[in-house]
């Protein structure tokens, strides 16, 4: 059983081109989770993602940042006009159920730099 | 508001040493408490967890006790080993929401 897949592990993007991070769940899992992790700071909550919905953005940029989790084929944070600020790490979590996020299961991250 | 607090790194011991990383949070309600651990090249680990006042999480040697009175879960072991190298981090689920709050990480080296 295959752990918490994301793609790529590292990604170089220019400023103002678009960055798109993809995560594939756990089997069996429907819940998603991306947080990120700036330079020299913790993990921060962004986006919490069930099958074709999003339940809670609060942590989500109100600009150019989106993510979905389609019915078929992963989850996808998007991230429009990058700018430097963005260089960071994004990690995705997943886990089977509501109401146990502590369970939740984390990929080896993307490291996203903008130059 | 929400936030964790835990000791700066780097933190550097010789094996066999005995290590403490310190971390205290603010949150609001009574949060579940972790630790976890992540090494190198590798994602993020649930290492140990509690879920109410004076409880003890405990895994491979590493323990922490959820203090509500000092609002801290401060990771002891006893004995380090260089395989314990890693970033470690703090973290809390708010009460009722789908979220963790992280601490900044602390990166523990073990030296043989």
């Amino acid at each position: 059983n295959a752990g918490v897949m994301q793609n790529p592990r590292h990604l170089v993007r220019r400023r103002g081109q678009e960055a798109r991070l993809r995560c594939s769940p756990m089997k069996g899992h429907s819940h998603v989770y991306w947080y990120r992790q700036l330079p020299e700071e913790g993990l921060k909550f962004m986006v919490y993602l069930q099958k074709e919905n999003i339940i809670d953005e609060s942590g989500m940029p109100k600009e150019r940042f989106s993510a979905e989790f389609p019915k078929e084929g992963p989850s996808i944070l998007r991230i429009q006009q990058v700018v430097r600020g963005d260089s960071a790490a994004y990690f995705c979590a997943s886990s089977p159920e509501r109401g146990r996020s502590t369970e939740a299961f984390f990929g080896q991250g993307t490291r996203l730099t903008v130059v | 508001g929400n936030s964790v607090t835990q000791m700066e790194g780097p933190v550097t011991l010789s094996e066999e040493a005995f290590l403490t990383i310190n971390c205290t949070y603010t949150a609001t309600g009574y949060p579940s408490l972790f630790w976890y651990v992540q090494y190198p090249g590798e994602g993020l680990q649930l290492l140990l967890k509690a879920t109410k006042a004076d409880d003890k999480g405990s895994n491979k040697g590493f323990e922490a006790t959820y203090r509500k009175e000092t609002t801290s879960f401060h990771l002891e072991k006893g004995s380090v080993q260089v395989s314990d190298s890693a970033v470690y981090f703090c973290a809390f689920d708010i009460q009722g929401a789908q979220k963790l709050v992280f601490g900044q990480g602390t990166r523990l080296t073990i030296n043989p």
